[in-house]
């Protein structure tokens, strides 16, 4: 199975500030990994898929990097509600595996 | 407007069963595949099952295969998910959801992201 593996477990920051999260592959996974967004109580949200793709609605300060093995999400100007967790995904190969989370939270 | 709406979670004794269901409207669910992911409390996500658009392609966890089967029936708009030998460890917010079709393609779950989600249905496996 390909493990997923997020950096940082949870970060601190302040509004206005530019934050990026990484997540490694195990194996070569292409460029076939998501990221989501989730708030307490809520279903998580789709930001970015094939890596580097913004879904629809998705605000621009979001964006994706990476292909093979190591990924990041940055969100450039972090905003009041962008406090949440934040997962990766790859879908290249069976089982379908999530990172461990990134919690972010306010200072 | 996409709808996922989960049903069928409740409290088990462990060893026991319970059939999750997810109606889908919105969209043409019978060109779809459909993931199951659950959560447990406190703790991340965990994909524990996904199928085909047609269901006959089906695809497990390790921590699930041989206890649980995904369904569909695409004449009901429904998605399935049959837990049998339920565990403690299987107490989790299951939330079903729907593929995102990339460059036309819908129909399996590898390649591709899950855009819409359901609320979830809460399983407790507790004696």
């Amino acid at each position: 199975d390909i493990q997923m593996t997020q950096s940082p477990s949870s970060v601190s920051a302040f509004v206005g500030d530019r934050v990026t999260i990484t997540c490694r592959a195990t194996q070569d996974i292409s460029r076939w990994l998501a990221w989501y967004q989730q708030k307490p109580g809520k279903a998580p949200k789709l930001l970015v898929y094939s890596a580097t793709t913004l879904q629809g609605g998705v605000p621009s300060r979001f964006s994706g990097s990476g292909s093979g093995t190591d990924f990041t999400l940055t969100i450039s100007s972090l905003q009041p509600e962008d406090f949440a967790t934040y997962y990766c995904q790859q879908a290249n190969s069976f089982p379908v595996t999530f990172g461990q989370g990134t919690r972010l939270e306010i200072k | 407007e996409v709808q996922l709406v989960e049903s069928g979670g409740g409290l088990v004794q462990p060893g026991g069963s319970l059939r999750l269901s997810c109606a889908a409207s919105g969209f043409t669910f019978s060109t779809y595949a459909m993931s199951w992911v659950r959560q447990a409390p406190g703790k991340g996500l965990e994909w524990v099952s996904g199928i085909s658009d047609s269901g006959f392609s089906t695809h497990y966890a390790d921590s699930v295969k041989g206890r649980f089967t995904i369904s569909r029936d695409n004449s009901k708009n429904t998605l399935y998910l049959q837990m049998n030998s339920l565990r403690a460890e299987d107490t989790a917010v299951y939330y079903c959801a729907k593929r995102r079709c990339s460059n036309g393609v819908c129909s399996t779950i590898l390649r591709g992201a899950s855009e819409d989600w359901g609320q979830g249905t809460l399983v407790t496996v507790s004696s």
